[in-house]
């Protein structure tokens, strides 16, 4: 079974559109994360939620929101979408939190023309 | 704020040789938690080695260990008898319980050659 899932893996899309990432733990954790890694590798935390808390990372463009339906899931939602999105999105999850080991998912990789 | 820098972007090692990746950081806090994730071809990030800062033994997992140099903010990753499957980009990332932010570093790119 795959702990953390992500649908789609890949995602080409036009500029201005609404588009969704979904992930998905089975590991019971209680903290999920979603990641951006821009075309030179560099990972940039975008948001951290539990079921008390979420954290955004404040160079976040508001155009990006987290929703999380119940404690196994951590969609990500962007609007009006832009060519600078374009990057692979990880989904995370970890037992508690930050300092606990994160496991990832495959990544998404959003194409935006 | 925390920083994570690893001044080597590529590196290469020889099958069955070992390679030290370095990694430092800068903090004012006491407590924090270090990571080595590696990022395979496949893209899929795994976690290779956790480190809590106030243990002093450095920590191991099978063929990788870490130089733990608390007081130096340095955290360099030993990977022996070096595989083919270690080809991979490896990430450094620091985190505390007081802190809002996981960092990472830029990362490694490290090729094992045959």
């Amino acid at each position: 079974d795959t702990a953390v899932s992500q649908t789609p893996k890949y995602l080409v899309t036009q500029m201005g559109n609404d588009k969704s990432i979904k992930c998905e733990q089975n590991l019971g954790h209680d903290t999920m994360y979603w990641y951006k890694q821009d075309s030179k590798k560099f990972l940039k935390i975008m948001f951290s939620y539990n079921n008390k808390e979420l954290i955004i990372n404040e160079t976040v463009p508001n155009r990006f929101s987290p929703k999380s339906p119940d404690k196994a899931h951590l969609n990500l939602h962007i609007n009006s979408l832009e060519l600078g999105d374009s990057a692979v999105y990880f989904c995370a999850s970890s037992q508690a939190s930050r300092t606990d080991t994160q496991y990832f998912g495959p990544g998404t990789r959003l194409t935006v023309l | 704020a925390q920083t994570v820098t690893q001044s080597q972007p590529e590196m290469s090692v020889q099958e069955a040789e070992t390679v030290t990746l370095s990694c430092t950081y800068d903090t004012s806090e006491s407590n924090y938690y270090l990571f080595w994730y590696k990022q395979p071809p496949s893209r899929q990030m795994i976690l290779v080695i956790r480190q809590e800062a106030y243990k002093q033994q450095n920590a191991t997992e099978n063929r990788f260990s870490v130089n733990f140099q608390k007081a130096a903010k340095s955290f360099s990753l030993k990977i022996s008898d070096s595989q083919l499957g270690d080809t991979a980009m490896y990430f450094c990332a620091f985190s505390s319980n007081t802190g809002n932010q996981f960092y990472f570093g830029t990362g490694t790119s490290l090729t094992v050659i045959p």
